[in-house]
């Protein structure tokens, strides 16, 4: 069974820096692009990052290009999405995501883990 | 490329026809994806490439369309089907999703 279970969320002020990361379990991790899709409270799903089974290539939404870095450690099964220069505007849900093998859609997420940017 | 999704929300009754409708400001042929989110869960894959059912989803959730119109239908709305709808393409390696459908109970 694929499981996705994400951690490292928090409070933290604005301006500030956050690592998440995403236990991936029950499927060849190595072999699947991964997201970060995030979804602020009441509003609606939101894709932040992606990253490619070898690491090699990733891709940022506008919004968060030159703040995030998405990178994964294959040995560990695990990704991650280091935040900094943290805004009001990044508090949100942080979903983890598999994607297909052709890349276009999200098969699998995690429950996400909540990420509030407050001073 | 931005989807719109219509209605926003709407209101309907265990047993009903329900169509929701989303529309992308280019064409993107089929390669669109609907996914159901229900309060404090993550979204699920419901269907792919417009109208591929993904695997272990009732029959009852169907899709259509191609280039800019696409529509997911649910043939008789089940208690558990109450939830908010969420269209999604990817297009230049950006994924994008419309601003979601709430479907309550009337």
């Amino acid at each position: 069974e694929v499981q996705l279970v994400e951690s490292g969320g928090g409070l933290v002020q604005p301006g500030g820096s956050l690592r998440l990361s995403c236990a991936a379990s029950g499927f060849t991790f190595s072999g699947y692009a991964m997201s970060w899709v995030r979804q602020a409270p009441g509003k609606g799903l939101e894709w932040v990052s992606t990253i490619s089974g070898n690491g090699f290539s990733a891709y940022y939404a506008d919004s968060v290009k030159g703040r995030f870095t998405i990178s994964r450690d294959n040995s560990k099964d695990t990704l991650y999405l280091q935040m900094n220069s943290l805004r009001a505007e990044d508090t949100a849900v942080y979903h983890c995501a598999r994607h297909t093998s052709g890349w276009y859609y999200f098969d699998h997420w995690g429950q996400g883990t909540l990420v509030t940017v407050s001073s | 490329i931005q989807l719109t999704q219509s209605p926003s929300s709407l209101s309907a009754s265990v047993g009903d026809r329900v169509t929701i409708t989303c529309r992308a400001s280019q064409g993107i042929s089929s390669y669109l994806a609907w996914y159901q989110q229900k309060p404090g869960k993550a979204p699920k894959l419901l269907i792919y490439t417009a109208s591929t059912l993904q695997s272990g989803v009732p029959s009852r959730f169907s899709g259509s369309g191609s280039g800019t119109d696409f529509t997911l239908t649910i043939s008789s709305l089940q208690p558990e089907d109450f939830a908010t709808y969420y269209c999604q393409l990817l297009n230049s390696y950006r994924w994008t999703f419309g601003q979601g459908t709430k479907v309550e109970i009337k």
